[in-house]
C-alpha cells in the first residue's frame, strides 16, 4: 500500500532562516505522482507542486525549491529566507497511476512556525 | 469566480443526528473527493467520485454516505453510525483522472458533536 511519511511534526524557525520539510514515500508502482500542499490558518489547502515519477529534476519557484530523489524515495521541500507568511501546515501527498488510478494519500503534515 | 464552495463552515450536531455537508464546484471538474482532517492525523479519504452517479469508498467510509446526482455537487452525510464525527471536513475536485491532477480544495466545514 502506498504511504507518505512526514517525520517532522512541528518546526520553528526565525525569519530569514532556510528550512527543509522532509517527505518520504513508499510505493510499488513505477508510475506515480508526488504533491506538496500548504494549509494556512484559514484551512483551505493550496496546491504548490506536482511531480511525476519520471521527472527527477529539481524545481525552484521563487523562495521554494523541491528535491526529488527516487533512490531514497524522498521529495523534500525547502523554503529559503523564510517569512512569517510561510507559517502553515505543509502536506506531502502521493498517488499511484500504473495499474489503477488511486486518489491522493497524504502525510500527516508538518506545522511550520516562522517567528519574526 | 470559479471554485469550490462548502457549507456550512461551522456545524454543531447532537449525538444521534444525521447531518449533511454541502460541496458545490463550478470548475467543470469531473472528479470530486471528501477528506477528513483530525489534529495530527493529516487528511484521510472518505469517498470519491470520478463521474456522475458513481462513487467509491475511501479509507474511512464507515458511517458516511454520499451522492453524485449532478456534476457540480457532491454532498456528504455524516450519519449517526459514525462513532467520532467531530472533525474538519474538506471537499476537493480535480480536472484530470483520479490521481493524475492536483486537487482544488474548498475552505472546509468544521463539525462538532455535542
Amino acid at each position: 500500500a502506498q504511504k507518505v511519511t512526514q517525520a517532522q511534526t512541528e518546526i520553528s524557525v526565525v525569519e530569514k532562516e532556510d528550512v527543509t520539510l522532509d517527505c518520504v514515500y513508499e510505493t510499488r508502482d513505477t508510475t506515480y505522482y508526488l504533491f506538496w500542499y500548504k494549509q494556512p490558518p484559514s484551512g483551505e489547502l493550496v496546491f504548490l507542486i506536482r511531480r511525476n515519477s519520471f521527472d527527477e529534476q529539481n524545481e525552484i519557484s521563487g523562495r521554494y525549491s523541491w528535491n526529488f530523489q527516487k533512490s531514497t524515495s524522498s521529495f523534500n521541500f525547502t523554503i529559503t529566507a523564510s517569512q512569517v507568511v510561510d507559517s502553515a501546515v505543509y502536506f506531502c501527498a502521493l498517488s499511484e497511476v500504473s495499474r489503477r488510478n488511486t486518489p491522493l494519500v497524504f502525510g500527516k503534515g508538518t506545522r511550520l512556525s516562522v517567528i519574526a | 469566480d470559479g471554485g469550490i464552495t462548502q457549507s456550512p463552515k461551522y456545524l454543531f450536531r447532537k449525538e444521534g443526528q444525521n447531518v449533511t455537508l454541502s460541496c458545490e464546484q463550478n470548475l467543470n471538474h469531473d472528479a470530486m473527493y471528501w477528506y477528513r482532517q483530525d489534529p495530527g492525523q493529516g487528511l484521510r479519504l472518505i469517498y470519491y467520485s470520478q463521474i456522475v452517479n458513481d462513487f467509491q469508498k475511501g479509507d474511512i467510509a464507515e458511517g458516511y454516505s454520499v451522492s453524485r446526482e449532478k456534476k457540480e455537487s457532491f454532498p456528504l452525510t455524516v450519519t449517526s453510525a459514525q462513532k467520532n464525527p467531530t472533525a474538519f471536513y474538506l471537499c476537493a475536485s480535480s480536472i484530470q483522472q483520479i490521481g493524475r491532477g492536483e486537487l482544488f480544495f474548498g475552505e472546509g466545514s468544521r463539525l462538532t458533536v455535542l
